[in-house]
C-alpha cells in the first residue's frame, strides 16, 4: 500500500506557542490530503480538507485562522496549530489520497499520528 | 442521523469465532466503501475495500448491500491479534474524495 509518514510523532510545548505538523506521501502524488483530530476514545473527527495548490476547505466549527493548512505540493501538505492551548492536545492525524480516475483514488492512506501536548 | 452508522459494540469474543459487523450508510450517492481498523493509540490502516460483488480476503469478507444501503465484515477464525476498532467508510465518487467514518466497532478477541 501506499506510504504516508507524519512529522513529528510526539510534541510537547508551552501554551502560545505554535507547532507545525508535516504529512508527506512517500511513494505517490497526493492530490488530496486531510487532517483528523482524534481524542481519547473518540472517533476520528475530520478537520479540514486540502487539495493540492489550493485553499483548505475547514469543516464547521475548526477555526481556519488557528489551524493552517498549507498544500504545496502533490507530496506535502502541513498543519500549524497556532497559539496552542492546552485543549488543543489530541491526536492529529493526516491521510492522503492519490491522482488517478479509477476509484483507488479514493481509498485513504494515513500517517502515523503526531500527538501534541500542550502544557 | 448520522451519515454512517455502525454496530455500537463492544464485540468480545473467544478465540476462533466467527464475528459480523454491520454499516449502514445514508447517502444513496456513495460509490466507494472500505473497511479500516485502528489499533489503540495508532493510526488507522485499510483492512479492505468493498466490491459490489463482494469479496474475501483469507479470513475477512466484506459485502455491499446498496439497496439496503448496508455494509457488513465478517471475520472467521478470530485471532487474538484481530481485537481492535473496526471503521466502516464511505466515500463518494467524486474528484473531492471526502470519505465519511463511522464511530468504530471496538472487537476484542479473549483467549
Amino acid at each position: 500500500g501506499a506510504v504516508v509518514s507524519q512529522h513529528p510523532s510526539r510534541v510537547i510545548c508551552k501554551s502560545g506557542t505554535s507547532v507545525k505538523i508535516e504529512c508527506r506521501s512517500l511513494d505517490f502524488q497526493a492530490t488530496t490530503m486531510f487532517w483528523y483530530r482524534q481524542f481519547p476514545k473518540q472517533s476520528l473527527m475530520l478537520m479540514a480538507t486540502s487539495n493540492e495548490g489550493s485553499k483548505a476547505t475547514y469543516e464547521q466549527g475548526v477555526e481556519k485562522d488557528k489551524f493552517l493548512i498549507n498544500h504545496a505540493s502533490l507530496t506535502l501538505s502541513t498543519l500549524t496549530v497556532t497559539s496552542a492551548h492546552p485543549e488543543d492536545s489530541s491526536f492529529y492525524i493526516c491521510s492522503a489520497s492519490g491522482t488517478g480516475r479509477d476509484r483507488w483514488s479514493y481509498e485513504q492512506y494515513f500517517g502515523p499520528g503526531t500527538r501534541l501536548t500542550v502544557t | 442521523r448520522k451519515e454512517v452508522e455502525q454496530d455500537p459494540g463492544p464485540f468480545n469474543v473467544p478465540e476462533g469465532a466467527t464475528v459480523a459487523f454491520n454499516c449502514t450508510y445514508s447517502n444513496s450517492a456513495s460509490q466507494s466503501f472500505f473497511w479500516y481498523r485502528q489499533d489503540c493509540r495508532k493510526e488507522p490502516k485499510l483492512l479492505m475495500s468493498v466490491y459490489s460483488s463482494g469479496n474475501e480476503d483469507g479470513r475477512f469478507t466484506a459485502q455491499l448491500n446498496r439497496a439496503s444501503q448496508y455494509i457488513s465484515l465478517l471475520i472467521r477464525d478470530s485471532k487474538l491479534s484481530d481485537s481492535a476498532t473496526y471503521l466502516c467508510v464511505v466515500a463518494p465518487n467524486t474528484n473531492a474524495g471526502k470519505s465519511t467514518f463511522g464511530d468504530g466497532t471496538t472487537l476484542t478477541v479473549k483467549p
